[in-house]
Parts: C-alpha cells; structure tokens; sequence
C-alpha cells in the first residue's frame, strides 16, 4: 500500500492527451514539491518533473505537472508510442521521515 | 556527466547480510544527500534510506529500520548499505539515487539485484 495514489493504469491513441493523478495529504504533497518520474521497461527510473511543475533539460514540453492542496498531475499531450512506460509520483512525508512513491500508472498508448 | 554505478548484489539465504556499494563520478559527491530506493520484481518503487551530505541525518523506512545501515564516503565517493538479517521480501533491484533540494531524486545508478532464497 503505497503512501501515494495513483491510478494502476491510463490509456489513449496517439497524439491524444493524458493525464495521471497522483493523491497524498498534508503531511506529504501538501508540505513539499512533488516530483515525477519515467520508467521505461527494464530500465531506472529518470527525472521527469521536478518541484511539481519544472522540466529537466532535454524533457520535451509536451510532459507537464502541476499541484493543487494534497494532489499533483502528470499531463502528456501529443502521445508517442515511445511514451509508454511506468509513472511515479513522489515527494517526502514529514511525519513519516522518509521518501515516499505513488504505487505507479502504467501508460498505454493505445 | 553524473554516473552512480551499484554494485555488490547477489543471491543471499534467508537471514544473511550483504553490502551494497554505489560508486559515484561527474558531481560534487560531498555536496548531496543520497539515497537508496528499492523496486521488488513486477512492483513499484519504495524508498529505503537517506544520508544527508556530511552523514548528520539519517533517515530508514520501516521495513528495513534495524536491519539495514546506510553510510557514505566523501573521500571515495561512494554510498553504502549494509543489508543483515536479509528477509525474502528485500528480494529486490537497489538503485542509488542523488538527491536535490529535499524532494528530487535527479540521478538513478542502473540498479544492482538483490535476491533473497533459501
């Protein structure tokens, strides 16, 4: 059971687009930045999106977060098939002392 | 370029202990907090441990608090953790990871496997 949730698994055609939430509380994604990251199969996890809504050099535009009180989103316009991967939320929970991760949405480009 | 590269996995019986090492290279190894984050086969991501920069404060998840010592090396650049009184459920892919401004983890080594098996 995961600290953060997020959906098991979206879906959508090419070019459409997608949104992943990802839901804490006050103690989590509403006391700090969250952050997102991009799994590709049998590969690391990489940055994505960092302090809820900046973008690492060399992360096309098309990825896009933002935060509202106790939950963030992941929006992915213009699908690629090369987007299909695992997504994960994260941030830090201050009465936990410890990292924490969404369970992880799966992304199907249908 | 950063690079973190983990190493020291390997096939560990029920009960016995085991010492990760991530080799760091491309950053000021001295300056970051670092961490290690675990992913059990077909699941998710879950934080494991947190050193921050000069080793002051140290942060474990519940799962792994008594069993596992997380330690650095500025000289060496390099992040350790000392896995003992290992459990089939560590059975998992340890990736080292840097981390930035309390919530970022910017950099990910390519993971070492652990597996725990009688």
């Amino acid at each position: 059971q995961s600290v953060l949730t997020q959906p098991p698994s979206v879906s959508a055609a090419p070019g459409q687009k997608v949104t992943i939430s990802c839901s804490g509380s006050t103690s989590n994604i509403g006391a700090y930045y969250v952050s997102w990251y991009l799994q590709l199969p049998g590969t690391a996890p990489k940055l994505l999106i960092y302090d809820n809504n900046k973008r690492p050099s060399g992360i096309p535009d098309r990825f896009s977060g933002s935060k509202s009180g106790t939950s963030a989103t992941l929006a992915i316009t213009g699908l690629q098939t090369g987007d299909e991967a695992d997504y994960y939320c994260g941030t830090w929970d201050t009465s936990l002392s410890a990292g924490v991760f969404g369970g992880g949405t799966k992304l199907t480009v249908l | 370029e950063v690079q973190l590269v983990e190493s020291g996995g390997g096939l560990v019986k029920p009960g016995g202990s085991l010492r990760l090492s991530c080799a760091a290279s491309g950053f000021t190894f001295s300056s970051y907090s670092m961490n290690w984050v675990r992913q059990a086969p077909g699941k998710g991501l879950e934080w494991v441990s947190s050193i921050s920069s000069s080793s002051s404060y140290i942060y474990y998840a519940d799962s792994v608090k008594g069993r596992f010592t997380i330690s650095r090396d500025n000289a060496k650049n390099s992040l350790y953790l000392q896995m003992n009184s290992l459990r089939a459920e560590d059975t998992a892919v340890y990736y080292c990871a840097r981390l930035r401004s309390n919530t970022v983890f910017d950099f990910w080594g390519q993971g070492t496997l652990v597996t725990v098996s009688s």
